[in-house]
């Protein structure tokens, strides 16, 4: 089957940098994608990481090493908008979307 | 304006009445599902369509139904809702299975109370 570990609640201050980690078990992997779900909404696509390495887009960058099978989410220059959760999740052969449990990322000013 | 449609987006119904969420996308997306969403467990698939006429059981479609008879719609049927049924259900739509973006497209949200 296929599993992933992030944490369950992070805190950082404004203006800060954080790092959301992701650790997976699957076979067949594709590829490692993150999600945006803020209180009350629907989840909000983020990025995908198919390729060992860093994808930076804007404040957001995403790290991916398929040998350890780990990525993280990394946001910068935090804001208060940017409390909300995170989820990563595992594209693998032709199985749909697994995700984690999700991380609730809280800024404090 | 490309998106993601459910109905309805709340609803509070009793045991036993049967009930459908719709979902429709004007994505001509191939692949849609259907998550449920409770505190702490995060996104848990019900069901998916890789096409039309093409359902996958997901993780916990115990008391669901779906059916994929055109490829924009895809709903979701609860025959004899239970209490355990409360939650957050999501539907959502992609390309190709997500295979290679990974990215889904999902629609706002259904919040369902069985009472």
């Amino acid at each position: 089957g296929q599993s992933l570990e992030q944490p369950s609640e992070v805190t950082a201050v404004e203006g800060a940098i954080v790092q959301i980690n992701c650790t997976y078990q699957t076979s067949g992997f594709y590829g490692l994608s993150w999600y945006q779900q803020h209180d009350g909404g629907a989840p909000t696509f983020l990025s995908y990481n198919a390729l060992d390495g860093l994808e930076e887009t804007g404040r957001f960058s995403s790290f991916l090493s398929r040998s350890d099978s780990y990525g993280y989410l990394l946001l910068q220059e935090l804001q208060m908008k940017d409390s909300a959760s995170y989820f990563c999740a595992v594209t693998s052969g032709n199985t749909p979307l697994v995700f984690g449990k999700g991380t609730r990322l809280s800024v404090i000013a | 304006e490309a998106q993601v449609t459910q109905n309805p987006r709340y609803l509070i119904t009793v045991t036993g009445k049967k009930l459908t969420v719709t979902c429709s996308q004007n994505m001509n997306h191939e692949y849609m599902s259907w998550y449920r969403q409770d505190p702490g467990l995060g996104l848990r698939q019900i069901y998916y369509s890789m096409n039309v006429e093409v359902t996958d059981k997901g993780d916990v479609p115990e008391g669901y139904k779906v059916s994929r008879k055109e490829k924009r719609n895809f709903p979701l049927i609860l025959e004899s809702p239970s209490p355990n049924q409360t939650s957050l259900y999501f539907c959502a739509s992609s390309f190709f299975g997500t295979a290679n973006t990974g990215e889904l497209f999902f629609g706002e949200g259904s919040r369902l109370t069985v009472l």
